[in-house]
């Protein structure tokens, strides 16, 4: 059983376009986070949840709108993609002990 | 300054090398540090978790944590190919709902 997944794996859009990354995990954790790896590999934290309250939101533009229907599901949702925006985007989740998990990324690439 | 610094390498070592991976970090405040494996166009995968200074060992794996110089460290010991990836130190200052800071990874290579 995965830990962690996301959807999709692979996402190829236009600029100007929206889209979603969805995320699960089945751990049983109730803290969630979204993190980007951008094109030098550098990981990032952009949100933070706990069960279902966002907590931490890095300065990332209001663009990203995270939401978390269940404590075991958070999404990210992207307005009006830039071409800036093209990166992977991982998923995590936490028991609040310090130790995050990750899920396999979504490498979103905008054209 | 950088909270998180890590030399991105490569580092290329001979197959039964003893690897030394090192992380140098600003902020005192951190208190839990990790190590994640990422394999090319996979996720980060959690190595080691070490809670303030001291030493843990899983393996073929020893992390080490010097709170006083602000210094983390991984060792392999008999390093194999399939340790070949990107090894990224983490640090945090607090559990709860934190982000975790990264260095940016040193790519390591095993040559057979």
């Amino acid at each position: 059983d995965t830990a962690v997944s996301q959807t999709p794996k692979y996402l190829v859009t236009q600029m100007g376009n929206d889209k979603s990354i969805k995320c699960e995990q089945n751990l049983g954790h109730d803290t969630m986070y979204w993190y980007k790896q951008d094109s030098k590999k550098f990981l990032k934290i952009m949100f933070s949840y706990n069960n279902k309250e966002l907590i931490i939101n890095e300065t990332v533009p209001n663009r990203f709108s995270p939401k978390s229907p269940d404590k075991a599901h958070l999404n990210l949702h992207i307005n009006s993609l830039e071409l800036g925006d093209s990166a992977v985007y991982f998923c995590a989740s936490s028991d609040g002990e310090g130790a995050q998990y990750f899920g396999p990324g979504t490498r979103l690439l905008v054209l | 300054q950088k909270e998180v610094e890590q030399d991105p390498g490569p580092l290329s070592v001979p197959e039964g090398a003893i690897v030394s991976l090192n992380c140098t970090y600003s902020n005192s405040a951190f208190q839990y540090f990790m190590w994640y494996r990422q394999y090319s166009r996979k996720g980060p995968e959690l190595l080691m978790y070490t809670y303030s200074s001291g030493n843990k060992e899983d393996g073929r794996f020893t992390a080490q944590v010097d709170k006083s110089s602000k210094y983390i460290s991984l060792f392999i010991r008999d390093s194999q190919p399939s340790d070949s990836a990107t090894y990224l130190c983490a640090t945090l200052s607090g559990g709860g709902a934190d982000g975790l800071t990264f260095g940016k990874g040193t790519h390591l290579i095993i040559q057979p």
